[in-house]
């Protein structure tokens, strides 16, 4: 069973520019959340989604947003790139959304 | 009120040691607590998970210990392995419609000395 695919891996970003993530969850997996890892922060919850509806949205600016596709497939956008937004930004899916996330291996992106 | 606090920081053991790792909670809303582990270059694998209505889970050398009056869960490592080697988060989800999203101690990095 393949886990969750997170693409791409790496990516540098310049100041005010935007980025599009891509989440492919666990074959099955309706539920797909978002999470920022910093060292500073830690994991912080962006949002989650299912069935393409987003029932839950953490507290991060407007200029994080994300979406969902009806093959589950999520992709989150973060426009005007600042140098603090350089994280790893982290995908989880899960049947329902209430437990068992399965984790992917991140993207990391670094805005200079 | 959504805050879960992770102790220790770091933590060196050595191997065939136990680590114990302590987490605690505010939000008696909680009622789902699953431990991560993660490897440097990976995300976070779930270990092992329990639920307010048992006080103890056990899965190989994993434990979680859970007390619900305090507030406080933990996991013990038994027979810790260099292997064991990695960043350990606890986490907690809240009950009801709407709540769809863990959150997160700092984590814990632990090194198992041979």
């Amino acid at each position: 069973k393949a886990g969750v695919t997170q693409t791409p891996r790496y990516l540098i970003k310049t100041r005010g520019q935007q980025v599009t993530l891509s989440c492919s969850p666990i074959s099955g997996h309706r539920s797909v959340s978002w999470y920022q890892q910093t060292p500073g922060q830690g994991l912080q919850f962006l949002f989650e989604y299912f069935s393409e509806t987003q029932r839950n949205k953490g507290n991060f600016p407007g200029r994080f947003s994300g979406r969902q596709f009806s093959n589950s497939r999520s992709e989150m956008n973060v426009s005007t790139l600042e140098l603090g937004d350089s994280a790893l930004y982290l995908c989880a899916s899960s049947q329902t959304g209430n437990y068992g996330y399965t984790f992917g291996s991140g993207t990391r992106l670094t805005v200079v | 009120q959504q805050q879960v606090k992770q102790s220790p920081q770091s933590l060196i053991v050595q191997k065939g040691g136990i680590s114990i790792i302590n987490c605690a909670y505010e939000n008696t809303a909680f009622d789902y607590f699953p431990w991560y582990q993660q490897f440097p270059g990976k995300g976070p694998a779930l270990l092992i998970a329990i639920r307010p209505d048992v006080s103890e889970k056990k899965e190989g050398r994993f434990t979680i210990s859970f007390n619900k009056s305090a507030k406080q869960f933990s996991l013990h490592i038994m027979d810790s392995q260099p292997g064991d080697s990695a960043t350990y988060f606890c986490a907690a989800r809240p009950s009801g419609a709407g709540s769809y999203q863990l959150t997160f101690g700092k984590g814990t990095k632990l090194s198992v000395i041979p």
